[in-house]
This record gives C-alpha cells, structure tokens and sequence, in this order.
C-alpha cells in the first residue's frame, strides 16, 4: 500500500506568477483536502474534494482552485501569487465511511514567493 | 468551530509516561475529538481519535473526561522519536466534510 506522495517537493515562484501543486492520494481513498501551513502554525484548511467536488472549503479567496480526478489524484492550482502564499502546502487522503475516519498526510510542498 | 486549548510545549524522559492535555469546552455532541502528531519535516500523522468512551491503539490511548470538555493523550512509553507537535482536533461527525481545524498544538521534547 503506498502513502500520499506530493510534487514537486520545494518549488520557488515570483509574485503574481502560477503555480500547481500534485498530490496522489493513498489507494483506495475517495476524499483528499489540501491544508497550508505557514512557518510556526498549524495547518489551515483549504478545501475538500469528494469523488472530484469541491464539498467544503476553508478561508482562502478564490484564486485558490483545485481539481480531483477520477483516479483520486488531485491539483491544488494558486494564483495570482503573493509573498504570504509561501507556506509548506499539504494533502490529505481519507476514505469517507460511516462519517468516521482519519486522514493520511503527504510530506508537502514548500513553496516560496519572491 | 469548537475550539481547543492545549500547552504550548511539554518535556518528558525517555521511557516514561507522558499526558498530554486538551480543553475543549465548547465541545458539541457531534464532535469527535482527533490527536495528529507532526514530527521535524513531515506532514501530520493520525494518532488516535475518540467520542465518549477511551480508545487504545497501538502508538497510544485515549482518556476522555465524563463531560467530554476535556481529554488527554496518553504515551505510555515515550521515546526520542515521540518528539513532534501534538494537535488536539474536534471534527464535526456529521456530513462528509473532513475539515481538521488545527491549532498551534503542544510541542513535545523528549530527553534521555
């Protein structure tokens, strides 16, 4: 059984370019959310993809997107990029089942705006 | 969302017990309570998680009060590669929205 892998593993970006992040969820895994974590803090909350739609989302503006696709993998696309943007970004995988279940963390991207 | 209050860092020797509190007053009943640890470099890994009753598994145990406005992880034996942050989670049971509601957690060091 293979783990939540992320890519690319560091990425570094001027301000108001693009930029997409990838992660392959754990086999088997039907949920994946995307959490950004600035240096210090616990992660916050993106979004949530269930069987590819967005079914629930944190406090980020929309230039914040993302994509799941049929093979559970998924993109968290940012633009517009702004310094505060650099942060370890990461995704979870999850299996929904009776409401109760945990979920399955990658490494993480660290991205850098400059 | 209900929200948790936990010490910002807690030492411990190595091989012996560790309780790591949480507080959650304004816990709901729909509330399960979920411990993530995140060790140096590494994405957040799930510990254990909870409703009413104590649950043990195989890294640790679970001990939540009778009002269930507080609980506490249990490391029955820490050891150096227990030092991480220790996040105490309340996640809505109902729906399938899986959102973690993090907080800054308790940071763990373990000594010899």
């Amino acid at each position: 059984e293979t783990g939540v892998t992320q890519s690319p593993t560091h990425l570094i970006k001027t301000r108001g370019q693009q930029v997409t992040l990838r992660c392959s969820s754990q086999s088997g895994h039907n949920t994946v959310s995307w959490y950004q974590q600035a240096l210090g803090q616990g992660p916050q909350f993106i979004f949530q993809y269930y069987r590819e739609e967005e079914n629930g989302r944190g406090n980020f503006p929309p230039r914040f997107s993302g994509l799941q696709f049929p093979n559970y993998s998924s993109e968290l696309n940012v633009n517009a990029l702004e310094l505060d943007d650099s942060a370890l970004y990461l995704c979870a995988s999850s299996l929904v089942q009776g409401g109760i279940y945990e979920q399955y963390f990658g490494p993480g991207t660290r991205l850098t705006v400059t | 969302d209900a929200k948790t209050t936990q010490p910002n860092s807690m030492e411990s020797n190595e091989e012996e017990p560790v309780h790591l509190p949480c507080n959650h007053s304004t816990i709901s009943g729909t509330d399960y309570i979920h411990w993530y640890r995140q060790l140096p470099s590494q994405g957040p890994e799930y510990v254990i998680h909870g409703l009413t009753s104590n649950v043990n598994n195989r890294m640790a145990s679970l001990a939540i009060a009778e009002d269930r406005k507080s609980s506490t992880l249990i490391l029955h034996r820490a050891t150096l590669r227990d030092a991480a942050v220790y996040y105490c989670i309340l996640r809505d049971g109902t729906g399938t929205a899986s959102k973690l509601t993090f907080g800054t957690g308790t940071r763990l060091q373990v000594t010899l």
